[in-house]
């Protein structure tokens, strides 16, 4: 159980074009999931939360205009990077887990970005 | 500030020696901490998860512990085995639902 994918696993695309990322709770609601962001030999950084039916919250320094989540059900949130360019270019993960506390988070596969 | 390092950053064993991979964190007030494994361009895959009342958990060759009063956890992997081979992610769940990573242990396991 627990299972969270990601779609698609990688994407290559033109600067200035938008690509949109979804990650979906296959067995479970979740009510809240996060989106990551993981540059080679980094750590993961925390890049939005969203609660479903809600706006998501962003983290300090991260442009909500350029990256778009939308959480419209309890199974489905979308990432969506407008207008990418290369440095964009990244590892993108997504977690979720049923409630707002403590619970475990689950973490999808990840979908590697390139911007040409 | 929430702060994760992994220390070290990178460590090359033998197979059959066993791996001691330490994380430490700057804040003590946490809810859990999870032990992570990584490997090349693919997500994460929980291995440990350690409640901030425990002090340690266990899982087949794995051995995670805990002391939250000093801020440190250690991942031991007995026993090491070249499909060991992969990058190791600290991860702490602290009092404002933040998960807060560390940069991973990359391990490489020589047959």
């Amino acid at each position: 159980g627990a299972v969270v994918s990601q779609h698609p696993s990688w994407v290559i695309c033109k600067s200035g074009t938008s690509v949109k990322i979804e990650c979906r709770s296959l067995d479970f609601q979740a009510t809240t999931m996060f989106w990551y962001r993981q540059f080679p030999k980094q750590s993961l950084m925390l890049m939005a939360t969203s609660n479903e039916g809600s706006k998501a919250t962003y983290e300090q320094g991260v442009e909500k205009d350029k990256f778009l989540i939308n959480h419209a059900s309890l199974t489905l949130s979308t990432l969506t990077v407008t207008s990418a360019h290369p440095e964009d270019s990244s590892f993108y993960i997504c977690s979720a887990r049923t409630g707002q506390g403590q619970e475990t988070q689950y973490f999808g596969p990840g979908t590697r970005l390139l911007v040409l | 500030k929430q702060e994760v390092t992994q220390i070290p950053a990178a460590l090359s064993v033998p197979e059959g020696e066993n791996l001691v991979l330490n994380c430490s964190f700057t804040d003590s007030a946490i809810y859990n901490l999870q032990w992570f494994r990584q490997d090349p361009g693919k997500g994460l895959t929980s291995l440990l998860l350690i409640q901030s009342s425990q002090r340690e958990q266990t899982s087949g060759r794995l051995n995670a512990s805990l002391d939250k009063s000093s801020g440190r956890s250690t991942l031991y992997i007995a026993a090491s085995q070249p499909g060991d081979s992969a990058t190791y992610l600290c991860a702490v769940l602290y009092g404002n639902n933040r998960l807060a990573f560390g940069k991973g242990n990359q391990v490489v396991v020589i047959p």
